[in-house]
């Protein structure tokens, strides 16, 4: 079955700096990868997602990269903000079937 | 998106019992699943809720312990069965709809004494 390794597990910048998430993923067959912010003792809430089709999305100050030959994928904060500060989840799906998650990352941005 | 409501929103529960956690959406649903989030972890999928049929497990889950209903296309149930200290966690349902994104219920927090 799939398995998504994510990195770093924490991740502390300054306010206005970016920040980088990765993950691996093992399943080839995966063809779509959301990404997840979760505040504490809330849901996860769905920031941005990218299909196997495409190899960059943007919105606003987020962005995602996949490179399908790599199997790897990446979420970019760019001009983080305190409010930025989350717990962020990487997952991996065939489009509309049940998500595998990363292990998370905490980011901390610091004013 | 979804409006997914689940009920209760928290429950504190001596060993040995079970608890049902209902999970209701606004829109019929095809794709329904169960996850747990335990304390400071990712998210665990237990099980495909199957509308008129079995749920489908993940490796690690059974039905004897957590049984799973899902009469019609807008609600389904899990019960956390015989509940053992472990079984503290958060329980959020989640659904596809039409877009093929996945959204998640505001999550049941179980406390077992």
């Amino acid at each position: 079955g799939e398995n998504v390794e994510q990195h770093p597990s924490t991740l502390s910048v300054q306010e206005g700096d970016s920040a980088v998430i990765k993950c691996t993923y093992s399943d080839s067959a995966s063809n779509y990868f959301p990404w997840y912010k979760q505040e504490l003792g809330k849901r996860p809430q769905l920031i941005i997602d990218i299909r196997s089709n495409v190899g960059e999305k943007k919105d606003q100050r987020i962005a995602v990269t996949l490179n399908k030959t790599a199997k790897h994928f990446s979420l970019h904060i760019t001009e983080t903000q305190p409010e930025d500060s989350a717990v962020y989840f990487c997952a991996a799906s065939q489009y509309g079937n049940k998500l595998v998650f990363g292990a998370g990352t905490i980011l901390r941005v610091k004013s | 998106s979804a409006v997914i409501s689940q009920k209760p929103s928290r429950d504190i529960c001596q060993r040995g019992t079970s608890l049902t956690i209902q999970c209701q959406v606004d829109s019929q649903v095809t794709m329904m699943f169960w996850y747990r989030q335990q304390p400071g972890q990712s998210l665990t999928l237990i099980a495909t809720a199957n509308q008129g049929s079995e749920a489908t497990y993940e490796s690690g889950f059974v039905i004897d312990k957590f049984p799973i209903s899902r009469p019609n296309l807008t609600f389904s149930t899990l019960t956390v069965s015989n509940m053992s200290p472990e079984d503290s966690s958060i329980y959020l349902c989640s659904v596809v709809i039409g877009t093929g994104r996945t959204f998640f219920g505001p999550g049941t927090r179980l406390t077992v004494l």
